[in-house]
């Protein structure tokens, strides 16, 4: 596609359960990027991945979260056990490669998460 | 740590007028990037315009711009004949030479008025 998609676009769930949250970047783009965004609130990094490189998962905030990524395609970030505080928009952004510092990254539209 | 301020939460303007939104930061690396992205009610963020720190030029892009100075390390953007089409969230991110995410300010939200 042109852009990044997401999907889902909106997500309501139960506390405890699992939710699954899927990212399409832009085509070629190898690097990939999740962030949350709380309300009110800036967007804070969570996780990224550089093609077959080991992820930097330095921003995730608890074990009940994790993400994967395929190669340079798809990505899925998954929030076990769901709490309250995980109500928010979850952003994913692409870039071409992370050949040099200060890439542009390119945003889709978000999913937005309530857990009730 | 780096983190990035926007000290504005609100700000309106008045159709064709102009407006800046403040934005400073702090770190301790002389090489970086800036960015101003611009996120309107439908969640989208998109790139406004970019500066790299080693650059003394103020980027500009279109009737956007913005005014870099790193010794204050402050990075406010102005917008020029506002446009109903520009009320939106602003926000200013960050990110050093030795890093790849975005560190965010809190936003600026922007309302142009008729």
């Amino acid at each position: 596609g042109a852009g990044v998609s997401q999907s889902p676009s909106n997500k309501v769930t139960e506390k405890g359960k699992d939710v699954e949250l899927r990212c399409d970047p832009i085509s070629g783009h190898t690097a990939l990027y999740w962030y949350r965004q709380r309300l009110g609130q800036g967007l804070e990094f969570l996780i990224y991945f550089q093609g077959n490189s080991a992820p930097d998962k330095s921003g995730l905030p608890s074990d009940r979260f994790s993400a994967e990524r395929t190669g340079e395609s798809v990505s899925t970030l998954t929030i076990q056990r769901t709490q309250q505080e995980d109500s928010a928009v979850y952003l994913c952004a692409s870039s071409l490669v992370q050949g040099y510092r200060g890439e542009t990254q390119y945003f889709g539209p978000g999913t937005r998460l309530l857990v009730l | 740590a780096q983190t990035v301020t926007q000290s504005q939460p609100e700000m309106s303007v008045q159709e064709a007028e102009t407006v800046t939104l403040s934005c400073t930061y702090d770190t301790s690396e002389s090489n970086y990037y800036l960015f101003w992205y611009k996120q309107p009610p439908s969640r989208q963020m998109i790139l406004v315009i970019r500066q790299e720190a080693y650059k003394q030029q103020n980027a500009t892009e279109n009737r956007f711009s913005v005014n870099f100075q790193k010794a204050a390390k402050s990075f406010s953007l102005k917008i020029s004949d506002s446009q109903l089409g520009d009320t939106a969230m602003y926000f200013c991110a960050f990110t050093s030479n030795s890093g790849y995410a975005l560190n965010f300010g809190k936003g600026t939200s922007l309302l142009v008025t008729p």
